[in-house]
């Protein structure tokens, strides 16, 4: 079955400094796709970053990057340069086609709480 | 863009009454999604529509929950009757049918159920 582990339930980053949230992954599945979500407490989620399966290359978007390592099943998200605003909570989530089905799912980690301090 | 609209945007209701939440999704966004947030944890999917059909509800409880997406665009979802455990977030979120794109997520429906 396909589940995604977030083992950090908060973390705490002084302003400007950069940041490692960790994801894990389970998969059985050679196709698929790793996402970062960030949820302010606004409660709007916001997608971030997204890493395909077969991608050579680590993901980036401007102070986000992803750091993917397909033999670990680990998709962790590095935040440089830390902003008071990215205080919030982070989801990794994993989309991926269902066996004999033409339609995907996705399936979401439990998040981690990010609180960046001044 | 127009994004993902829901409504409403907050909702109050006692145990044991009926409660429905409204999404519209993003023009040309064939999947639609209804998660259900309870506070501190990740969203967890209630039901999946690709167009009209629905390809995946297997954690929606039936007994007292139920979907529809009219014409494969807007969807609305239904508790009845609620439960206190009801009260959390509902999201709905669309996305391309197509390829291993992101998500759009609405603003959610916070429900309160005394």
């Amino acid at each position: 079955a396909q589940k995604i582990t977030q083992t950090q339930p908060g973390m705490f980053v002084q302003e400007k400094e950069a940041v490692t949230l960790d994801c894990t992954y389970d998969t059985s599945d050679p196709s698929y796709g790793l996402f970062w979500y960030k949820q302010p407490s606004s409660g709007e989620m916001i997608f971030l970053i997204y890493q395909g399966s077969y991608d050579q290359q680590n993901a980036t978007e401007g102070r986000y990057s992803l750091n993917f390592q397909k033999a670990r099943k680990s998709a962790n998200l590095v935040i440089s340069a830390s902003q008071l605003g990215d205080s919030a909570m982070y989801f990794c989530a994993m989309r991926g086609l269902v066996m004999k089905t033409s339609y995907d799912k996705v399936i979401f980690g439990p998040g981690t709480s990010l609180s960046v301090i001044p | 863009e127009a994004g993902v609209a829901q409504s409403p945007r907050y909702k109050i209701i006692e145990k044991r009454q009926s409660v429905a939440f409204w999404c519209n999704p993003i023009s040309g966004h064939a999947t639609l999604y209804w998660y259900q947030q309870i506070l501190g944890q990740g969203p967890k999917l209630l039901i999946q529509f690709q167009n009209n059909g629905v390809v995946d509800d297997s954690q929606l409880p039936k007994d007292r929950f139920s979907a529809e997406r009219l014409k494969g665009v807007d969807s609305t979802l239904k508790i009845q009757p609620a439960k206190l455990e009801d009260s959390a977030v509902y999201l709905c979120a669309s996305s391309l049918v197509q390829g291993f794109h992101e998500q759009y997520f609405g603003p959610g429906t916070r429900l309160t159920v005394t």
